[in-house]
């Protein structure tokens, strides 16, 4: 079964700055997707990047872009001028390119602080 | 924003009580998804439906039920509710399943039960 790791419970940025945030998986499979999610206090669910594995150039998307590392099984967030918006949860999350379930595999989460 | 709606957004409720949750799609996607997010362990997958009457289990399925008699509703019920059901509720929305097409959430429904 596949799993999501996001290591750091919580995280804290100066407003301007760049952060990092780290999501390892597990799977055995060669064809999948990574997603990033954004969770405001608000509760909505927003998609911020996806990635798909058979592709090596990472996504970004304005602020926003990944280092994805196959091999290493890892799909860091990093966020460039971190503005007092980013301030929210972060999920990231796994979908397999296989089966027809489609369902996503959810790592437990990084509460990101950003100070002004 | 996707056209999913969640209904009730937020419910009280007694242990042994029946609850039925409800999501709205108006854009005719086949897969829709339940999951209950808690503190501690992120979303976890409920139920997910394919297709009309169509429905299977996921990670956390004991305690619930799900229908989906319309493309557009899909529905999740806690026969009995305990006090371990107590969780925030998330629908999700995708076109197809296994695809780099992202899926598409709810603004989630806060159940307490007391």
């Amino acid at each position: 079964a596949q799993t999501v790791t996001q290591s750091q419970p919580e995280m804290s940025v100066q407003e301007a700055e760049t952060v990092t945030l780290s999501c390892t998986y597990d799977t055995s499979e060669s064809d999948y997707y990574l997603f990033w999610y954004k969770q405001p206090p608000s509760r909505q669910m927003i998609l911020v990047i996806r990635q798909e594995a058979y592709k090596q150039q990472n996504a970004t998307e304005n602020r926003f872009s990944v280092n994805f590392q196959k091999a290493a099984k890892s799909f860091s967030l990093k966020i460039s001028d971190s503005q007092l918006g980013d301030a929210a949860m972060y999920f990231c999350a796994y979908r397999s390119a296989r089966g027809s379930q489609g369902n996503l595999i959810f790592g437990k989460g990084t509460k990101l602080s950003v100070k002004p | 924003d996707a056209g999913i709606t969640q209904s009730p957004r937020h419910k009280v409720t007694e242990t042994g009580t029946p609850v039925t949750l409800r999501c709205h799609q108006t854009e005719n996607h086949r897969y829709m998804y339940w999951y209950r997010q808690d503190p501690g362990h992120g979303l976890r997958l409920i139920h997910y439906s394919y297709g009309v009457k169509d429905t299977d289990k996921g990670e956390v399925s004991d305690g619930y039920s799900v229908s989906r008699s319309k493309t557009e509703d899909f529905l999740l019920t806690l026969e009995s509710a305990t006090s371990s059901q107590t969780s925030v509720y998330f629908c999700a929305i995708s076109e197809s399943g296994a695809s780099n097409q992202p899926q598409h959430f709810g603004d989630g429904t806060r159940l307490s039960i007391l």
